[in-house]
């Protein structure tokens, strides 16, 4: 089956600009999460959705950082006025199991 | 709070020799431990898992990993290694219970460099 995927799959922009990052996931998983990989800081958390529960935001790293996922299923990872330090690759993960998450490709971000 | 260590950045060696990639963890509560792969250019992949049971598992791909919890370590190891398995590994926990249970944290990542 489809697994999960995530758009783009490169974005390039410029400082101060905000961006949005698209991931779907795989049908009927029921949690989602958000990763980001850089070369300085290996793999971070950022959020966790749980079915209806209120996200888990405790590894978002600014208040410039947020997240929603509509109706349990796509979720967006907003980013706004973007800094240099933001360029990374964001992974979206989801799972059905609570602890066995499938990644998708990931989006790479570079702000200029 | 969850750390993880992986005492080897790089790990380079030639094809069909023996391969331990180490991995400490270290945590207040009790974890879940999994290894993850990253092909070049490619997604993350769960190599293996320990959930409970047996302290030895394995992959489907010849690799396995042991959990000792007296020593807080699960290392990867694999008898003989194919040119394919050149890629970067993750060892990674979560926590078992309460809280957020799910969120993976990552150790920084070995990469394995097979050669000829």
């Amino acid at each position: 089956g489809a697994g999960v995927s995530q758009s783009p799959s490169n974005k390039v922009t410029e400082k101060g600009k905000d961006v949005e990052l698209r991931c779907d996931p795989i049908s009927g998983h029921t949690a989602l999460y958000w990763y980001r990989q850089s070369l300085g800081q290996g793999l971070e958390f950022l959020i966790y959705f749980q079915g209806n529960s209120a996200p888990d935001k405790s590894g978002l790293p600014s208040d410039r950082f947020s997240a929603e996922r509509t109706g349990g299923s796509v979720s967006t990872l907003t980013i706004q006025r973007t800094q240099q330090e933001d360029s990374a690759v964001y992974l979206c993960a989801s799972s059905l199991v609570d602890n066995e998450q499938f990644f998708g490709p990931g989006t790479r971000l570079t702000v200029l | 709070a969850q750390s993880v260590t992986q005492l080897d950045s790089q790990v380079p060696v030639f094809e069909e020799a023996p391969v331990e990639l180490r991995c400490n963890y270290s945590s207040s509560v009790s974890v879940y431990l999994f290894w993850y792969v990253q092909y070049p250019n490619q997604g993350l992949q769960l190599l293996l898992k320990y959930l409970s049971g047996s302290t030895l598992v394995e992959s489907i791909n010849g690799f396995e990993a042991e959990f000792n919890k007296s020593q807080t370590s699960f290392h990867l190891r694999k008898p003989s290694v194919h040119i394919s398995d050149t890629a970067e590994y993750f060892c990674a926990v979560t926590r078992r219970y309460g809280g957020s249970q799910g969120n993976l944290i990552f150790g920084k990542g070995t990469k394995l460099s097979v050669k000829p």
